[in-house]
């Protein structure tokens, strides 16, 4: 299919430990988004990425979180040191063009990480 | 900053029952409007959304929301629901002077009951 993807799915780790969670934006779209889903905190924006501008960061919760974009394509978030406030569902989403504020975005199914 | 307040968490909601979820934002500036729909286990797809023009937009499955700028409120609507519109819905906001992210609103659950 043409939609986001996210990779993987599911992902449970133990406090402490570093881990990654990979997005594939739909094709052709220069900007992509990770957002977190808690139970305590809803909806919450981290980071933006737009073509080769640098990244609006504003959202991250604290210097454990990064992401990078490679090539303006995949996009991966690392978190070190997890905790276990960290277990989220974290989705990504990607839009086309450059007035992000109209475009749509488009979420993938996310991953649901779990930090025992 | 914007922020976005959904007014109930929980809607239970008779099959074939009009139900309506209140959206309200503040801003200082013009905002764009989203209504997203998430199934269970599943990412956020969406229902419709406000630009500019017609303050009564239309989505799919039948779903169709008001903006009213004086109230800043963006409620959704449809006028008969289904067994399978039992999901989460999220009002989001995006401002174009402050980025290009969606600020969301807490969600309102919907159970349609048969």
């Amino acid at each position: 299919g043409a939609g986001v993807s996210q990779s993987p799915s599911n992902k449970v780790t133990e406090k402490g430990k570093d881990v990654e969670l990979r997005c594939d934006p739909i094709s052709g779209h220069t900007a992509l988004y990770w957002y977190r889903q808690s139970l305590g905190q809803g909806l919450e924006f981290l980071i933006y990425f737009q073509g080769n501008s640098a990244p609006d960061k504003s959202g991250l919760p604290s210097d454990r979180f990064s992401a990078e974009r490679t090539g303006g394509s995949v996009s991966t978030l690392t978190i070190q040191r997890t905790q276990q406030e960290d277990s989220a569902v974290y989705l990504c989403a990607s839009s086309r063009g450059r007035d992000g504020a109209k475009n749509i975005q488009y979420f993938g199914a996310g991953t649901r990480l779990s930090v025992l | 900053a914007q922020s976005v307040t959904q007014l109930d968490s929980q809607v239970p909601v008779f099959e074939e029952a009009p139900v309506e979820l209140r959206c309200n934002y503040s801003s200082s500036v013009s905002v764009y409007l989203f209504w997203y729909v998430q199934y269970p286990n599943q990412g956020l797809q969406l229902l419709l959304k406000y630009l500019s023009g017609s303050t009564l937009v239309k989505g799919i499955n039948g779903f169709e929301a008001e903006f009213n700028k004086s109230q800043t409120s963006f409620h959704l609507r449809k006028p008969s629901v289904h067994i399978s519109d039992t999901a989460e819905y999220f009002c989001a906001v995006s401002v174009g002077a402050a980025g290009n992210k969606l600020t969301f609103g807490g969600g309102t659950r919907v159970l349609v009951k048969p």
